[in-house]
Parts: structure tokens; C-alpha cells; sequence
């Protein structure tokens, strides 16, 4: 079963502009994941925030934990067409050792 | 940079007919997964290895899937038999460790076709 939901499940921008993709999780984790996956590859890691930590940085991602409200954001500033792809959370479990991802953010660039 | 190999990248079989996908980690990692992501939805875990050993099958449909790695490098997944709603990109991934924080490395995946 999919623990993490993302919002929204689609997302249509032009270059230049940011995206914020949020997700939504169900139980107590001790890590959050953004993975990323062009369309027919396999998924490739992101940015991997704690449960302790409340903000990160990498480049022009930016990600934001929020555990109270069980949910984060994944920020992509200046996008670019390159960036076009699907984008899933994935959270580690408390007690478990594999990672369950959500359903992904479809994230369009137009140039 | 290492990569995860998978083959075949494409399978088109039918239904009752067996297939199997084999996955080669990166060198030196311990932990190798192996997901299903049925098109348009998130990757779902089916089996979990540390080394040889199996830490996690409970999502495995243990009546028609197999998965083995024998000396705790490659691994080989295997359905038999294939039945329609198995068509799907069966991905696989490996970490130095499990759990914690090691990111998961994927490989491209094998898309089954199951007609």
C-alpha cells in the first residue's frame, strides 16, 4: 500500500517559474525522500530530509518537513524543461527497512 | 557513476507463460529491492534482500512470484505464471544498507507486457 500522497497529481508550468509539489503521509518516519523519474527510466535520489530536521537545501531544490502535519513540500525554483518528469515522496517507516513512495506529482515545463 | 543493471529492458509474454528479470546492484551494496510500479501510480515493494537473505516479502504474491539471490550479488525475480494484471515495470534498486539513510540507486526497470 502507498503511504505518501502527493498534491497536486498533475502540474502544468512555464520555464523560469517554481513548482511546489507537497506530499502526505500517514504514520510516524524516521526519513522523508524526493526521488525523481523521467518518463521509462528508473527513479533517481533527490534530497533526503530527517524527522528532526524542518528544511534543506540542495541547488534549487528545497525541501520542508513538517511532522506534525505529517506532510512536505518539495520546492523547484527556476524551473527549466529539463526538470519535466514525475516526482514521488518516499518515507521510511518507523520499525520498517524499505521505503514506500506515493503516487508522484506529473510535473510539465513548458520552454 | 555505478549503475543498477537490469535485462531485459522490454518482455512481452502470455498469460500461464513464465518469465523471469534479472538485476545486477551496485558493487558493495548489501541491500537489493525489487519493486512493481504499475503505470501511472507510485513503485510498490514486492521483496527486500540483505545479502542473501530475504527481509521482507509480506507484498510477494508467494503463489506465482519467485525471487533469489543466491550469493547475495545479482538477483533474479520470476513469475510463473503470468497473468494479465502482472503487466507493469518491475524496477530494481539497491542501498548500502537498509532503512536509515541510504538512498535507494534504481535501475531502468523491465516493462512487462503480459497478452
Amino acid at each position: 500500500s502507498q503511504q505518501g500522497e502527493e498534491d497536486p497529481q498533475a502540474l502544468s508550468i512555464q520555464e523560469g517559474e517554481n513548482a511546489t509539489m507537497n506530499c502526505s503521509y500517514k504514520t510516524s518516519i524516521n526519513n522523508l525522500q524526493w526521488y525523481r523519474q523521467n518518463s521509462g527510466r528508473g527513479l533517481v535520489h533527490l534530497i533526503l530530509i530527517r524527522s528532526n530536521e524542518r528544511e534543506k537545501h540542495s541547488g534549487r531544490l528545497r525541501v520542508t518537513l513538517d511532522t506534525s502535519k505529517k506532510s512536505s513540500s518539495l520546492l523547484i525554483t527556476a524551473s527549466r524543461a529539463a526538470d519535466t518528469a514525475s516526482y514521488f515522496c518516499a518515507t521510511l517507516d518507523t520499525g520498517r527497512r524499505a521505503l514506500t513512495f506515493g503516487s508522484g506529482t506529473r510535473l510539465q515545463v513548458q520552454p | 557513476e555505478a549503475e543498477v543493471a537490469q535485462s531485459p529492458r522490454y518482455k512481452i509474454t502470455e498469460k500461464s507463460q513464465a518469465v523471469a528479470f534479472w538485476c545486477d546492484p551496485i558493487s558493495g551494496h548489501a541491500t537489493l529491492y525489487w519493486y512493481r510500479q504499475i503505470l501511472g501510480q507510485g513503485p510498490e515493494l514486492l521483496v527486500q534482500f540483505q545479502d542473501e537473505s530475504v527481509v521482507d516479502d509480506s507484498q510477494l504474491p508467494k503463489d506465482r512470484f519467485s525471487a533469489e539471490r543466491l550469493k547475495g550479488v545479482d538477483s533474479t525475480l520470476k513469475i510463473q505464471p503470468a497473468e494479465l494484471g502482472d503487466s507493469a515495470m518491475y524496477l530494481c534498486a539497491s542501498s548500502l544498507a537498509s532503512g536509515q539513510t541510504s538512498p535507494l540507486h534504481f535501475g531502468n526497470g523491465t516493462r512487462l507486457t503480459v497478452t
